[in-house]
């Protein structure tokens, strides 16, 4: 099946800077990649997602490449502000049936 | 628009003991989901169900069942619960199974369960 591995497990970014959290998945085959932020005791949330057949997608201050010869993909944040701070998790899916998560990176900005 | 609502919030149990968590959705969403979440492996899935009336198994369905009561009720049951089901639990629901910006899936706030 589907594996995806995510990196860093934590980061940390003066606000205003840049944040890069990066994915890699193992088959070939997957076709959609969603973002997900979760802010501390409460559900995960979409911010972003990008199919196979796009290599950028862009909103405001969120961004996702992808490169499927890589077979990776990452989340851009841009001018981050305090309420980023979040779990971040990136997942892949072959079929609309199941979506692999990522073991999530703790994003901290620091004021 | 209160989304997905799973209850309960918090639940502690004793091993051996049985119980539902709940799960509904008031979007009309066709496929609905149970994932559970453990510091450092992310949301694993735990069954899934496409539509009414039908369910099947994910990554990890061993100690759970579920039922598809209705379209928008979907419930996870631990019959006898162990210190290893101890996670947060998420409900989900997706509108269609895949086509057009039908992918995006909605979680429930989460369920804490502690197993001891």
């Amino acid at each position: 099946g589907e594996n995806v591995e995510q990196h860093p497990s934590t980061l940390s970014v003066q606000e205003g800077d840049s944040a890069v959290i990066k994915c890699t998945y193992s088959d070939s085959a997957s076709n959609y990649f969603p973002w997900y932020k979760q802010e501390l005791g409460k559900g995960p949330q979409l911010i972003i997602d990008i199919r196979s057949n796009v290599g950028e997608k862009k909103d405001q201050r969120i961004a996702v490449t992808l490169n499927k010869t890589a077979k990776h993909f990452s989340l851009h944040i841009t001018e981050t502000q305090p309420e980023d701070s979040a779990v971040y998790f990136c997942a892949a899916s072959v079929t609309a049936r199941q979506l692999t998560f990522g073991s999530g990176t703790q994003l901290t900005v620091l004021p | 628009n209160a989304g997905v609502t799973q209850t309960p919030k918090f639940q502690v149990l004793k091993t051996g003991q049985s119980m539902t968590l709940q799960c509904a959705q008031d979007m009309n969403h066709n496929s609905m989901y149970w994932y559970r979440q453990d510091p450092g492996m992310g949301l694993r899935l735990i069954y899934y169900s496409a539509s009414e009336g039908t369910t099947d198994k994910g990554e990890v369905p061993n100690g759970y069942n579920v039922s598809r009561l209705n379209k928008r009720e979907f419930s996870l049951r631990l019959e006898s619960a162990a210190p290893s089901q101890t996670s947060v639990y998420f409900c989900a629901s997706r509108a269609k199974e895949w086509t057009g910006s039908g992918n995006t899936i909605y979680f429930g706030e989460g369920s804490w369960l502690t197993v001891v």
